[in-house]
């Protein structure tokens, strides 16, 4: 709701702007991985996701990338626009089990005109 | 249009008073999550089915009850016994074809 975005790490971006929101994950043995938009007072919206045998993958003016290395994700969003303005999370599903899935606490995305 | 209903969007619960939320999906799906949502915290699972007549406790279930009498449904009661109630929830079930998790829009439960 409104307050979830209370006391996240603030991303604030220029209108036209990349922006790239980073996420680092905690089991090694996570297979699958998603972003998620949440607006206020919504529920999150799915973003975009990517597999573990994958580095990049790339959407509709976003493109995520995983660095199992360092269990890293981002999320880049070209061209950044007001209605991107949100709080983003990663989450990751560890294998095996009943689909459970492991969320970040999220950044918030302020998008400047 | 196929979705996620929760309800209601916004509860006011006295201390000491049970409340149920409702989740309602029309998307087929089997399995169904109950998510606890608050400031500056990643989601929490509380409860998750995985079909009909069956579920199992998340990784904060003390204070909650549900039950999975029909696919659509899986209605979440916040009971007495849950010591800080005061939360965003959030529904979601699973496509097993995509893996893609749907969430509600979620209800906003203040106890007075």
């Amino acid at each position: 709701g409104e307050s979830v975005g209370l006391h996240l790490p603030t991303l604030s971006v220029q209108e036209g702007d990349n922006s790239i929101i980073n996420c680092a994950y905690s089991n090694s043995a996570s297979d699958y991985f998603i972003w998620y938009k949440q607006e206020s007072g919504k529920g999150p919206q799915f973003i975009i996701d990517i597999r573990s045998n994958m580095d990049k993958r790339q959407g509709q003016r976003v493109t995520v990338l995983l660095n199992k290395t360092v269990k890293h994700l981002s999320l880049q969003i070209a061209a950044t626009q007001p209605g991107d303005s949100a709080v983003y999370f990663c989450a990751e599903r560890v294998s095996g089990g009943y689909n459970k899935l492991i969320f970040g606490a999220g950044t918030r995305l302020a998008v400047h005109p | 249009d196929g979705g996620i209903t929760q309800s209601p969007k916004y509860l006011f619960r006295k201390e000491g008073q049970n409340v149920t939320l409702s989740c309602e999906q029309n998307l087929n799906h089997d399995a169904m999550y109950w998510y606890r949502q608050d400031p500056g915290q990643g989601l929490r699972l509380i409860y998750y089915s995985q079909i009909v007549n069956d579920f199992q406790k998340g990784d904060i279930a003390e204070g909650y009850s549900v039950s999975r009498e029909k696919k659509e449904s899986f209605p979440l009661t916040v009971t007495s016994a849950q010591k800080n109630p005061t939360a965003f929830y959030l529904c979601a079930s699973w496509d097993t074809n995509t893996g893609e998790l749907f969430f509600g829009e979620g209800s906003r439960l203040t106890v007075l």
